[in-house]
Order: structure tokens, then C-alpha cells, then sequence
């Protein structure tokens, strides 16, 4: 088991760009987490799938960003025509199966917007 | 809706005790979690309690009180790799929700 992994580590992209992060949770892992952080604060849900079903996207997530996981395996997070304001660090969490199963993180992808 | 409250920074020494305290209001219950984050690190998990009462965990203890809304991370013999932000975080229902966190600095 080789924990969660995220790609890439750092991202530095030009206002407007589009961007992908990749998140490979724990192998068997039912639950896959998108979660945003900026400095000095805890970690803001974004979306969560269960296998490969989006169950729930929070308001945060506008329609500029958009999240997949075809397969129940992997995930990738687009973010379309980025803004300043979206430079923070994305965190993927996954879990065996439910809300009260353990989240373990991956190394997070830190996006910076110039 | 969620709330939660926890000391924004605590400071102590090497070897010394801590406690770290929060509260916190949820529309639902199914446990709580104190994670660790180092600065510019991901979260990583401490504990989780669903049912009252204190978890021993090595140097960490956890409590909770679901009838209070409250619940505390105890750090004993504190070192100094310790340092680092405790987050309280209730899971309300399918989500988890960070509030955040205690920022905790050990001195020698």
C-alpha cells in the first residue's frame, strides 16, 4: 500500500489557463475527497465520489471546475480559465467506505495563479 | 450548518502537557477525528471517537462528550517535532468539515 499520491506536486500556471491535477487514492478505497486549503486555514471540501458516482459537490465548487473519477479508481480535478484567487493547495483524501472511516491524505498539489 | 471552535495558536515547552480544546456544532453526528498538519504537509490522522469518554493512544489522548459538543486532544512529554496545527473536525454526516485548526508551537 503506497498511501495516496497526487500529480503534480506544485503547479504554476498564467490566469485563464486550464489545469489538471491527478489523485490516486489508496488501492481499494471506495471514497475519493477533493478538498482546497489556503494558508492559515483547514481544509475546505469540495467534492466526494463513492466508487465512480459524484455524490456531493459544495457551493465553492463553481462551474469553472469540474471532477471525475471514471473508473472508481483515480480522480482528476479541472480547473477551466483559473483565476487569481484559485492558488491554493488541493488536497486529495481517500477512505475504505464511509463517513466514519479514517481519510488518509495524499501530499496535496499546490497551484499558484499569476 | 457547522460550527466549530478551537484555540487559534497555543504555545509550550518541551516535555511540558497540553490540551487543546474544541467545540463545535453540527446538524448530524457520526464521530469526531483530530488530525495533525505540519506546515506545508497534508493532514494525518490522531484520532477518532464516536462514543464518550477519553482514547489513549501512546503520548495522545482524545475525549469526547457528545452531549456537550466538546472534545480535547491531550499531548503529553511534548517534542518539539509537535509543532504543528490540530485539527477538530466532526463528521456530520457523509463530509468531513476542517475548521481551522490549533496552531501549536513547542519551545525548548
Amino acid at each position: 500500500d503506497t498511501g495516496v499520491s497526487q500529480n503534480p506536486r506544485h503547479k504554476i500556471t498564467k490566469r485563464g489557463q486550464n489545469v489538471t491535477f491527478r489523485c490516486d487514492p489508496i488501492s481499494e478505497h471506495n471514497r475519493l475527497y477533493w478538498y482546497r486549503q489556503t494558508l492559515g486555514q483547514g481544509p475546505e471540501f469540495l467534492t466526494y465520489f463513492q466508487n465512480e458516482a459524484q455524490l456531493e459537490k459544495s457551493r465553492l465548487l463553481s462551474d469553472r471546475f469540474s471532477a471525475e473519477r471514471p473508473k472508481g479508481s483515480f480522480s482528476t480535478l479541472e480547473i477551466q480559465r483559473t483565476e487569481q484567487g484559485d492558488s491554493a493547495m488541493y488536497l486529495c483524501a481517500s477512505s475504505a467506505r464511509g463517513s466514519t472511516d479514517t481519510q488518509y491524505f495524499g501530499p496535496g498539489t499546490r497551484l499558484t495563479v499569476l | 450548518g457547522q460550527n466549530i471552535d478551537q484555540p487559534t495558536e497555543m504555545t509550550a515547552t518541551e516535555g511540558a502537557i497540553v490540551q487543546i480544546n474544541c467545540t463545535y456544532q453540527t446538524s448530524g453526528f457520526n464521530g469526531l477525528f483530530w488530525y495533525q498538519q505540519h506546515a506545508g504537509e497534508a493532514p494525518t490522522f490522531l484520532s477518532y471517537n464516536v462514543l464518550d469518554g477519553l482514547e489513549e493512544k501512546g503520548r495522545f489522548s482524545s475525549f469526547l462528550s457528545r452531549s456537550k459538543g466538546y472534545s480535547y486532544l491531550l499531548l503529553k512529554e511534548l517534542q518539539m517535532k509537535d509543532s504543528a496545527s490540530y485539527l477538530c473536525v466532526p463528521a456530520p454526516g457523509q463530509n468531513f468539515v476542517f475548521g481551522p485548526g490549533t496552531r501549536l508551537s513547542v519551545l525548548p
